[in-house]
Order: structure tokens, then C-alpha cells, then sequence
């Protein structure tokens, strides 16, 4: 059974920019969160994805915006970055109402 | 308002000593699930395990215990006789049902550092 998979690893950007960051979900699973981790604080949800739409949002602005596909994959997709962005961005794949289990991550760094 | 609080920032043991970690909530919901990830230096975030609101059974897993005690919202961990490889940082979660989707409030974290 394959886990959640992201990548890029690792990614620096400059304000301004957009990123792109991708995540597979663990096999069987049909949800998708999305969460945002900066230097010495817990996970902040961003948003979750379920058969495609969203299901759910937490306190992030619209340039903050994503995708589900069939296969039950994802983007996140940020616009517009900014310095406050650079985080550690971890996806997490469940089955629907059951608990989530994280892939390593995509740390990114804006200048 | 913080939804999870882990007042502890950072612990360090001495190998073979016990390490509990406090974790308190708090919500309106009745129907609510509890979780406990444990985070190692790669980053990835670890399941450990997973409490629903009705079930106030104390577990034991190998090494690892929980204590779940409604009346204070609380939902602690202990770690036995503790190991380096213990050495995480560990967080406490809350996913409350009234959202309609099982996202997770996750506290600030418990950075534990296990001395040989």
C-alpha cells in the first residue's frame, strides 16, 4: 500500500511569484486536506478536498486555492506569494470522516 | 481562540524515564474525536492514535498510554521508559463534527528530547 506522496521536496520562490505544490493520496482514499505548518507551530488547515470540490476552508485568502482530479490527487496553488507563505506545507489523505494520514511535506521558502 | 492547548513547549528525559504530555480542549460539540501525531525532525506527521467523545476508555499501546477524561477536557499522553528514538516533537488534535468534515485543530506541539 503506496502513503501519501508530495513534491516538490523542497521549493524557493521570490515574493510575487505563484508555486504550484502537488500531492498523491494514500491508495483507497477519496479526501484530501491540505495544511500549513511555519517554524514552531502546529498545522493550520487550509482547506480539504472531497470527489473533486471543496470541503472545507480554514482562514486563508483566495490566492490560496486548490484542485482535486479523479484519481483523487491534488494541488494546492498560492498566488501572489508572500514572505509570511515560507512554511512547511503537508497534504493529508483519509477516507471520508476517518482519520488523516500526512505525506512528508513540501517546505517552501519565499524571499 | 485556541481549540487545543499543549502548555509544555519543549522536555527533556533522561533515557528510561516517563514523559506525559498534557493536552486540554475545548469545544461545543458533543460528537468530537481526539488524535495524537508525533512529528520526528523529517517532518513527516506520524498517526498515534485516535479517541471519539464517547469512548473515555484509557488505552495502552506497547510503550504509549493515553488518559481521556472528558470532565476536564483533557487528553494526555505518557510515554514509558523513554527512548532517544522518542525524540519528536508531539501534537495533540481535535476534529469536531459540526464542521462536516473531519478537519483537525491542532495544538502548538510538545517538542520532546530524550537524552541518552
Amino acid at each position: 500500500e503506496t502513503g501519501v506522496t508530495q513534491s516538490p521536496t523542497h521549493l524557493i520562490k521570490t515574493r510575487g511569484q505563484q508555486v504550484t505544490l502537488r500531492c498523491s493520496s494514500q491508495s483507497g482514499h477519496n479526501t484530501v486536506s491540505w495544511y500549513q505548518q511555519a517554524l514552531g507551530q502546529g498545522p493550520q488547515f487550509i482547506f480539504q478536498y472531497y470527489r473533486e470540490e471543496e470541503n472545507g476552508r480554514g482562514n486563508f485568502p483566495p490566492r490560496f486555492s486548490g484542485l482535486q482530479f479523479p484519481n483523487y490527487s491534488s494541488e494546492l496553488n498560492v498566488n501572489a506569494l508572500e514572505l509570511d507563505d515560507s512554511a512547511l506545507y503537508l497534504c493529508a489523505s483519509s477516507l471520508t470522516g476517518l482519520t488523516q494520514y500526512f505525506g512528508p511535506g513540501t517546505r517552501l521558502l519565499v524571499l | 481562540a485556541q481549540k487545543v492547548t499543549q502548555a509544555q513547549t519543549e522536555i527533556s528525559v533522561v533515557e528510561k524515564e516517563d514523559v506525559t504530555l498534557d493536552c486540554v480542549y475545548e469545544t461545543r460539540d458533543t460528537t468530537y474525536y481526539l488524535f495524537w501525531y508525533k512529528q520526528p525532525p523529517s517532518g513527516e506527521l506520524v498517526f498515534l492514535i485516535r479517541r471519539n467523545s464517547f469512548d473515555e476508555q484509557n488505552e495502552i499501546s506497547g510503550r504509549y498510554s493515553w488518559n481521556f477524561q472528558k470532565s476536564t477536557s483533557s487528553f494526555n499522553f505518557t510515554i514509558t521508559a523513554s527512548q532517544v528514538v522518542d525524540s519528536a516533537v508531539y501534537f495533540c488534535a481535535l476534529s469536531e463534527a459540526s464542521y462536516g468534515n473531519n478537519r483537525l485543530a491542532f495544538g502548538k506541539g510538545n517538542q520532546v528530547v530524550v537524552i541518552p
